[in-house]
């Protein structure tokens, strides 16, 4: 079936260093994509969320890409610090508002001081 | 404050048993939704509701049963049908007008 990826289980960076997390998705009638962080043992944070008639957002330190072409997203960290070590998830939507969210299986950012 | 609450965090069965866990809010949101996740997987949904007194199963709603009262509420019951129940459960709302959907802490379920 088709669903939400992301490249790379870990990544590993040093305190102060820019972060990238990927993510693919396949469904080309997805029209929203969400990212969240979840810290061990609690529930998903909402961080930015982006709509597919738009190709970035910007939020504080945290930026979303959309790249619809190769069905591919993005969420850049700047100035990492050690609090932003979580799991991060892509989710997208392909229905309409009040149905799931399809997740993907997370990327597990580590900040190293 | 608003927001949801899931009760309890950490709950403990014994194989054979049903357990009901507890998700409210008070964001007044429409939609409520119960998902799964497993050690280093992302979430899957079991079951969601968009109002009250309807819902709809998710991906694998099997062993798995819901109920929709209440707005404010959408309790989970993991029956003894459910073969592999051990999981980390977490409920989320949102308004029907938007895809952005808001978590609760969770409950972490172990069944032996």
């Amino acid at each position: 079936g088709e669903s939400v990826g992301l490249h790379l289980p870990t990544l590993s960076v040093q305190e102060g260093d820019n972060s990238i997390i990927n993510c693919a998705y396949s469904n080309s009638a997805s029209d929203y994509f969400i990212w969240y962080k979840q810290e061990s043992g609690k529930g998903p944070q909402f961080i930015i969320d982006i709509r597919s008639n738009m190709d970035k957002r910007q939020g504080q330190r945290v930026t979303v890409l959309l790249n619809k072409t190769v069905k591919h997203l993005s969420l850049q960290i700047a100035a990492t610090q050690p609090g932003d070590s979580a799991v991060y998830f892509c989710a997208e939507n392909i229905g309409q508002a009040g149905t799931a969210l399809i997740f993907g299986k997370g990327t597990t950012l580590s900040v190293s001081s | 404050d608003g927001g949801i609450t899931q009760s309890p965090k950490y709950l403990f069965r014994k194989e054979g048993q049903n357990v009901t866990l507890s998700c409210e809010q008070n964001l007044n949101h429409d939609a409520m939704y119960w998902y799964r996740q497993d050690p280093g997987q992302g979430l899957r949904l079991i079951y969601y509701s968009q109002i009250v007194n309807d819902f709809q199963k998710g991906d694998i709603a099997e062993g798995y049963s819901v109920s929709r009262e209440k707005k404010e509420s959408f309790p989970l019951t993991v029956t003894s049908a459910q073969k592999n129940p051990t999981a980390f459960y977490l409920c989320a709302s949102s308004f029907l007008t938007s895809s952005e959907q808001y978590f609760g802490p969770g409950t972490r379920l172990t069944v032996t």
